[in-house]
């Protein structure tokens, strides 16, 4: 079973300020992303990784930015926060093959006021 | 058009029954896979139940079980006796293997079951 870590659980935070959302897993998993929920809503893929320095802009646009230096960490940063980036933020891995199921962490979830 | 999609909203079930979930997909490509996930009001996303698309049989995983209509291209969810811890979010995911090296799934919008006791 993979063990995948989210910190902030929550934040809130003012428009403008720059934060990171953090997300690490212990598994060694080469694969990586980040979705995006509004609630009650289906998870858009924002940013996924294949392994360490490969980043790549998903589906949905997002003003985040990514970045994956070791296997195991792949933070997500907002430059300046806004009231639209109110969500919550899904970290998830996997292994290699197209079987394995994506294992997500708790999220974070933000405010932006 | 939508790739995924599950048409009810919300729905009620009284404990113990059974209860279907309905996901339908669009997809051209002759390999992909079918996911099921429950989010429960704490966030989390929890791995119930895999169908690929070559699999001859349906898939069944304790007390779910994945009813895959490959020429309607439908995949729906069955739980059955339900509990009250089995209220939550449920979704139903893709992946399209032709030019998706990276797993990545396509999630639908999601159907809230609401267990009665």
């Amino acid at each position: 079973e993979a063990d995948i870590y989210q910190t902030p659980r929550y934040l809130v935070i003012g428009t403008g300020k720059k934060i990171t959302l953090e997300c690490s897993q212990t598994m060694g998993h080469d694969k990586m992303y980040w979705y995006q929920q509004d609630p009650g809503m289906e998870l858009h893929l924002i940013h996924y990784s294949y392994g360490v320095n490969s980043t790549e802009k998903g589906d949905l646009s997002s003003e985040s930015t990514v970045s994956r230096i070791r296997t195991e960490h792949f933070p997500l940063t907002l430059e300046s926060a806004r009231p639209s980036h109110t969500s919550q933020y899904l970290c998830a891995s996997s292994e290699e093959g197209l079987e394995p199921p994506l294992h997500f962490g708790n999220g974070t979830r933000l405010t932006v006021t | 058009a939508q790739k995924i999609t599950q048409t009810q909203p919300g729905m009620f079930v009284q404990e113990k029954e059974a209860v279907t979930l309905d996901c339908t997909y669009d997809t051209s490509d002759p390999s992909y896979g079918l996911f099921w996930y429950k989010q429960p009001s704490s966030g989390e996303m929890i791995f119930l139940i895999y169908q690929g698309s070559y699999d001859q049989q349906n898939a069944t995983e304790g007390r779910y079980s994945l009813n895959f209509q490959k020429a309607r291209k439908s995949a729906n969810l069955v739980i059955s006796a339900s509990q009250l811890g089995d209220s939550a979010m449920y979704f139903c995911a893709m992946r399209e293997d032709s030019f998706n090296a990276g797993n990545m799934l396509t999630f639908g919008g999601g159907t809230r079951l609401m267990v009665k006791p």
